[in-house]
């Protein structure tokens, strides 16, 4: 089984500020089947980025994706007040599939 | 528009089995794509149950097989999850979603989610 080891657990930051999330792999992930989604409480996770680094449909471009092999990235350029959510990775290139545990960007 | 609506008890006794059906409005289940089911318990992370075809190809997560059954109707363009002998570990919100090829198995649209309590 791949695990997905996310870090920081906790961000916080402003808004305005530039937030960098890290996923790492216990094995290497296609590119292709690294996905990257936006949970809020109360609410079921929206995805966000796919095969990396595309974004889904409707997401701002200020959401990007990064990274192959073991070591994947989510950088969100400018932080907007919505943006303040819990953010989890997911591989699914290899079975089970497997998600990371999140990062909780949260308002400094 | 494509919308996922899962439904089902919400309080299952332990030992007993978890039935959950997620219907689908706005794409036909017959088109393509799979159909999973994601489960999060209270205040962790999220953990992929399986997923099924439209064609009947199942695909489940090893630690849970021996318990899991999806199957799927396209006449009702629903699809649905048995768990059976469940256990308070099972407590959880359990999500329907949509996933496949054209995104690289992400999951690109998700049911609001039904909290089941194993109680």
């Amino acid at each position: 089984e791949i695990v997905l080891t996310q870090s920081p657990g906790t961000l916080s930051l402003s808004p305005g500020e530039r937030a960098t999330l890290s996923c790492r792999a216990s094995q290497s992930v296609s590119s292709s089947y690294l996905a990257w989604y936006q949970q809020k409480p109360g609410q079921a996770p929206r995805l966000l980025i796919y095969a990396a680094s595309s974004r889904a449909t409707g997401i701002p471009d200020r959401f990007s994706g990064s990274g192959s092999g073991t070591d994947f990235t989510l950088t969100i350029s400018r932080l907007e007040p919505e943006d303040f959510a819990v953010y989890y990775c997911q591989q699914s290139g290899s079975s089970p599939w497997t998600f990371g545990h999140g990062t909780k960007v949260e308002i400094k | 528009q494509v919308q996922l609506q899962g439904s089902g008890p919400g309080l299952v006794r332990p030992s007993e089995t978890l039935s959950l059906t997620c219907n689908v409005s706005g794409f036909s289940i017959s088109s393509g794509y799979y159909w999973g089911w994601i489960r999060q318990p209270p205040g962790k992370g999220l953990e992929w149950i399986g997923h099924i075809y439209h064609g009947g190809s199942t695909y489940y997560n090893p630690s849970l097989k021996s318990r899991v059954t999806i199957s799927v109707d396209t006449s009702k363009n629903q699809f649905s999850l048995i768990l059976s002998s469940v256990t308070a570990a099972d407590t959880a919100v359990v999500y329907c979603a949509r996933t496949g090829p054209l995104g690289y198995n992400s999951f690109d649209i998700w049911g609001q989610g039904t909290m089941v309590t194993v109680s």
